[in-house]
């Protein structure tokens, strides 16, 4: 069965409004990975973070690992209509050959 | 840059044809996969190879076969069409976990409608 799953499935903001969308996994991870794919694209990657506890950012955006390196978080900061898309967490389990993806999290973004 | 490419973004076919999904990476990469994407469902793991030759089934082999005889392409085969497969068809590739990353690069996707 699965095991990464992502929170929210879709989330509606106005612009200027915080977002954060969570990923968890019942099983220990080496990394997380986040993506981005914009409407009518492909994912593209955005971040890996390996570190239990680790944080990075990326201008609005902010990535977390958790420190049992089971869930991860993004959120972003005063969303931007160029913020708009499906946001995918990947996570590669211990001694798994393949990350294993969530079901993304849809960002819509009202001006 | 990693480019991954993909022989169609766009494909018609008919009922019970066989079709031919083609992508290549100018990586070297060792990982390839094959994913499909429909509204509301993520991404679903077709098929993935490690390495020329060999295959593992993803979460949805079922009705798909694939083929890696060179280590830049690697093909997906729908031997009968049907039309639940009409969807999106991503393919991506990586270097092997071991190098301690798996970062996966997709190509542009194929919009595959089976009538």
């Amino acid at each position: 069965g699965q095991q990464v799953m992502q929170i929210p499935q879709y989330q509606h903001v106005q612009e200027g409004e915080d977002f954060t969308t969570y990923c968890n996994s019942s099983t220990t991870l080496s990394n997380i990975q986040w993506y981005k794919q914009r409407p009518g694209g492909h994912p593209v990657f955005l971040i890996q973070l390996v570190k239990s506890g680790e944080v990075k950012k990326q201008k609005r955006l902010t990535f977390q690992f958790g420190e049992a390196k089971k869930n991860s978080s993004l959120h972003i900061t005063a969303t931007q209509t160029t913020d708009v898309g499906t946001y995918f967490c990947a996570g590669l389990l211990t001694n798994a050959g393949k990350s294993t993806f969530g079901d993304g999290t849809t960002l819509t973004v009202k001006p | 840059d990693v480019k991954v490419t993909q022989s169609s973004r766009y494909l018609v076919k008919r009922t019970g044809e066989k079709v031919f999904l083609e992508c290549v990476q100018d990586m070297d990469h060792e990982n390839m996969f094959w994913y499909r994407q429909d509204p509301g469902l993520g991404l679903r793991l077709i098929y993935f190879s490690y390495d020329v030759k060999m295959k593992e089934k993803g979460d949805i082999p079922e009705g798909y076969s694939v083929s890696r005889e060179k280590k830049e392409r690697f093909s997906l085969i729908l031997e009968s069409a049907s039309t639940n497969q009409t969807s999106m068809y991503l393919c991506a590739s990586s270097l092997p976990s071991p190098s301690g990353k798996d970062t996966q690069y997709f190509g542009p996707g194929t919009r595959l409608t089976v009538l």
